[in-house]
């Protein structure tokens, strides 16, 4: 079975600084992986995925995520934290050979300081 | 392109009432996803439907039941509904393939509240 585990359900930082927002998976198959963002009263977008090609994922608006297989972690970061970066951000695994289903971590809530 | 939509927007039903949400895929998209986000939780899978038929599912009661019509929009029904079906409703179209690497887009949702 598959599951995501999503580390800090809130984490504050100010405009400007870096932003790390943690996930560690479980799979018993090579998974792909997936950040997803949800701002209020919205559904979710893709921030960017990864499928086994290279282990360093660029996403929108200057996010990333790095895949480490030793630690079964896919942390997304960002370099500096815009106000328009507050949100809902959810980890997401598929299996790939479950055709799409998506399961997802509880979420982190990043809130932006002037 | 409206991308993906949902209705109603909210609903406020009673225990044992029935309901039935709706969704339109994308254009383009054949395969339909539904998903339960209860209030502080991330969404839950409930089942996915491809050529009108249901594909997988997840660990709901067979309250939950859906449809898929030839144009690709889908239903999703709850029978018998409890306190603990309040959520928010999303559903999500895909292209079929790619092992499930083609992306999902999510449509805002349909909240479901129940008295």
């Amino acid at each position: 079975a598959q599951s995501v585990t999503q580390l800090g359900s809130h984490v504050s930082v100010s405009e400007g600084a870096l932003v790390l927002l943690r996930c560690n998976y479980s799979s018993s198959v090579p998974p792909y992986l997936f950040w997803y963002v949800q701002y209020p009263n919205q559904g979710l977008q893709l921030l960017l995925k990864y499928t086994s090609a290279a282990t360093l994922v660029k996403g929108i608006n200057g996010f990333e995520a790095e895949f480490k297989k030793s630690e079964t972690s896919f942390h997304l970061t960002k370099p500096s934290a815009h106000m328009s970066d507050a949100a809902e951000y959810f980890c997401a695994v598929s299996d790939p050979n479950q055709g799409g289903k998506l399961i997802f971590g509880q979420g982190t809530e990043l809130s932006v300081k002037p | 392109d409206a991308g993906v939509t949902q209705s109603p927007t909210h609903l406020i039903k009673t225990r044992g009432q029935q309901v039935t949400l709706r969704c339109s895929p994308k254009s383009g998209h054949d395969t339909v996803s539904w998903y339960q986000q209860a209030l502080g939780q991330g969404p839950q899978f409930i089942f996915q439907y491809y050529e009108e038929e249901e594909r997988q599912r997840g660990n709901f009661p067979d309250r939950f039941s859906g449809h898929q019509f030839p144009n690709y929009s889908s239903e999703l029904n709850v029978n018998a509904l409890l306190l603990g079906d309040s959520a928010l409703y999303l559903c999500a179209s895909s292209l079929n393939g790619a092992g499930g690497l083609n992306e999902q887009f999510f449509g805002p949702g349909t909240r479901l509240t129940v008295l």
